[in-house]
């Protein structure tokens, strides 16, 4: 166990659908990531927050849209989700910002 | 951006060696490389971390040669459960103030056979 809590494990939405997956870093660490794995695309960084503050963005579309609140909680929200954003969401969470990342256990999202 | 480079696949047995490398040819002045030990349907798992020469831990070394250019993850003396998918990682650490992305390497698929 990583310490890092994702809700909800299996989330299932037609396109379209507005949806948001929620993570919990460990206690004490500030920075949360976001990551996406889908079969043919491996492991892609979306974004990175630190203290609040979006610190780092990778190739995130613009559907896409995350925040970390005053508690350090993330969420990542999908505004109108399309098949091809199915996958597994990972959020990670570390003390500093590019240090050791600690994963969660992933939210399986299926857009039909 | 540093991109990384990785073999797909690898096959090992059992209490062999392993040595994985990856290419990071224009890594940055500021940027460490980190490796991730990754189970189907789970998260990665941090392994090792380092910026220069070699580091070692309880599961791991890592080798990084003079220029940076690339490193290579040793896992001695592999069992079964070591079959994974490994993540060689190059970006900076808070302390450089940059806010540089993160990149994953294309990851390898070792696979010990008994």
């Amino acid at each position: 166990d990583s310490g890092v809590t994702q809700t909800p494990k299996h989330l299932i939405t037609a396109t379209g659908q507005r949806v948001t997956l929620r993570c919990s870093p460990r206690s004490g660490d500030l920075s949360v990531y976001w990551y996406q794995q889908s079969l043919d695309q491996g492991l892609q960084f979306l974004i990175q927050y630190y203290n609040g503050e979006e610190r780092a963005k990778g190739n995130i579309l613009e559907r896409f849209s995350a925040q970390q609140f005053p508690d350090l909680h993330s969420e990542l929200n999908l505004s109108s989700p399309e098949l091809g954003d199915s996958a597994l969401y990972f959020c990670a969470s570390s003390v500093g910002a590019g240090n050791e990342q600690f994963f969660g256990p992933g939210t399986r999202l299926t857009v039909l | 951006l540093a991109k990384t480079t990785q073999p797909i696949s690898m096959d090992s047995y059992e209490g062999q060696e392993v040595n994985i490398t990856c290419s990071h040819n224009n890594i940055a002045t500021n940027d460490y490389i980190t490796w991730y030990q990754q189970f189907p349907s789970q998260g990665p798992r941090f392994i090792i971390q380092g910026y220069k020469t070699k580091v070692t831990n309880e599961v791991a070394s890592l080798f990084i040669p003079a220029d940076r250019k690339s490193s290579t993850l040793s896992l001695p003396r592999v069992s079964l459960s070591d079959t994974a998918v490994y993540y060689c990682l190059v970006g900076p650490l808070i302390s450089s103030g940059s806010a540089r992305q993160l990149t994953f390497g294309s990851g390898t698929q070792l696979t010990v056979l008994p």
